[in-house]
């Protein structure tokens, strides 16, 4: 998987708490994304990072916050999760065109 | 909302026929990319076209581009069981982002 490792790969949790996911690249790769994917939608975009401490939203941020602080860490958090939010979660790493995939985090909230 | 959308979303062939499936986008693009995604797993890229080429061959993979019709089509020759997955098309408008489209699921029949 290009490197690129996510965790948890499975998570179950309640409605209104907090939830912290994990992409970890050993590619110093520059650019890394956070996508939910859902049945009939395809892969939607949530946040993308640029470089360190570099990051900006994609077009279902609402709910989301993410950090980089380093090259190879891209946190995406959920605050206070709710049932909507239930998914699987991909992390993406990418130094121009093509992108590179984490095997996906499956999140589901109760 | 998805720049890209699949046409059909569904496809079942024998093992040894051809596979195409179709993608139409809406707005200007930098290229166009194409990924698998195996059942439970993350997504692997398989070609890029960019806006200025109109075919692209890799292995048994085709792929053409029409930028008049917004449109790109993914051949896959004599197919394999092992081809079973589902395909999405991808497009980057420049900005390294990619938008995806909701997938084609394809079933190769032995």
């Amino acid at each position: 998987d290009a490197g690129i490792t996510q965790s948890p790969r499975h998570k179950v949790t309640e409605t209104g708490t907090p939830v912290t996911l994990r992409c970890h690249q050993t590619e110093n790769h520059r650019y890394m994304y956070w996508y939910r994917q859902d049945p009939g939608h395809g892969l939607r975009l949530i946040h993308y990072s640029y470089g360190v401490k570099d990051t900006d939203k994609g077009e279902v941020s609402d709910g989301y916050s993410v950090s980089r602080s380093k090259t190879e860490d891209f946190l995406l958090t959920l605050e206070s999760a709710t049932s909507s939010q239930t998914s699987v979660y991909f992390c993406a790493i990418s130094e121009s065109n093509e992108q590179f995939f984490g095997p996906g985090t499956r999140l589901t909230v109760l | 909302s998805q720049q890209g959308e699949e046409d059909p979303q569904a496809l079942s062939i024998q093992e040894g026929e051809n596979a195409t499936m179709n993608c139409s986008y809406k707005t200007s693009i930098n290229n166009l990319q194409w990924y698998r995604q195996n059942s439970g797993r993350g997504l692997v890229h398989l070609i890029l076209i960019r806006s200025n080429e109109r075919e692209k061959h890799s292995g048994r993979l085709r792929v053409t581009l029409d930028t008049s019709k917004k449109s790109s089509s993914l051949l896959i020759t004599a197919s394999r069981a092992a081809d079973t997955a589902s395909y999405f098309c991808a497009t980057d408008g420049g900005d390294y982002k990619l938008s995806f489209g909701a997938g084609t699921t394809v079933t190769v029949r032995a």
